[in-house]
């Protein structure tokens, strides 16, 4: 069984600071792990993904990800926040005992105040 | 705009009536996806299509019927729902159904059940 988890239901941080979502996961196999936003009255959007080899990922909007193994965690990283990242934030695993069924989250609400 | 559609984009129906929720592609993707989003839950999978074939029925309950007529396009069919139902429904594809694969998320159906 594949699960993750989201422990911050809220993250707030003042614009221009670092910004981290956490996430923590559980597989059976080798993971397959991915972050995505989501905007209010929109689907969510892919942000990036980590599949195999270097552990830090870079993905869309200045956003990075970087794979744990040791703590199975693919924490959300943002070096300078703006007010516009304020959105749901999604972490998802699979793996290849599972082909093509995503776990998600239950989402992080981030806030990025000006 | 991540080329998935989905209409429309709000539905408030009652308990009796017969409605259908629409997802086209144009992606050239060979999975299709329907995900339940209800508020302080996770995202929940409830059925999966590869190359037209369902190959995922998360124990969602009868009162959905899925359909997927060709590659581009994903019918949710609703009857006799009940209030518990209300939920954005989120379509998504992927270009194969494999657990490295991203998802492509329209921007929902938000269903209210009176």
């Amino acid at each position: 069984a594949q699960s993750v988890a989201q422990p911050e239901d809220q993250v707030n941080v003042a614009e221009g600071n670092p910004l981290t979502v956490k996430c923590t996961y559980s597989v059976s196999g080798n993971p397959y792990l991915f972050w995505y936003v989501q905007y209010p009255n929109r689907g969510l959007q892919f942000l990036l993904k980590y599949i195999t080899g270097d552990n830090l990922v870079k993905g869309s909007y200045g956003f990075e990800a970087e794979f744990n193994k040791s703590q199975t965690s693919f924490h959300l990283k943002k070096p300078s926040a703006l007010v516009s990242d304020s959105a749901l934030y999604f972490c998802a695993v699979s793996d290849n005992t599972n082909a093509g069924k995503s776990t998600f989250g239950d989402g992080t609400t981030l806030t990025v105040k000006p | 705009e991540t080329g998935v559609t989905q209409t429309p984009r709000h539905l408030v129906m009652g308990m009796t009536n017969k409605k259908s929720l629409k997802c086209e592609q144009h992606l050239g993707h060979n999975a299709m996806y329907w995900y339940k989003q209800s508020a302080k839950k996770p995202l929940e999978l409830m059925f999966v299509y590869s190359l037209e074939e369902r190959v995922e029925n998360n124990s969602v309950p009868s009162r959905f019927s899925p359909e997927c007529p060709n590659s581009s396009h994903l019918f949710l069919h609703l009857h006799t729902l009940q209030p518990e139902d209300s939920a954005l429904y989120l379509c998504a594809s992927s270009q194969e159904m494999a657990p490295n694969e991203k998802l492509f998320f329209g921007s929902g159906t938000q269903l209210s059940v009176l």
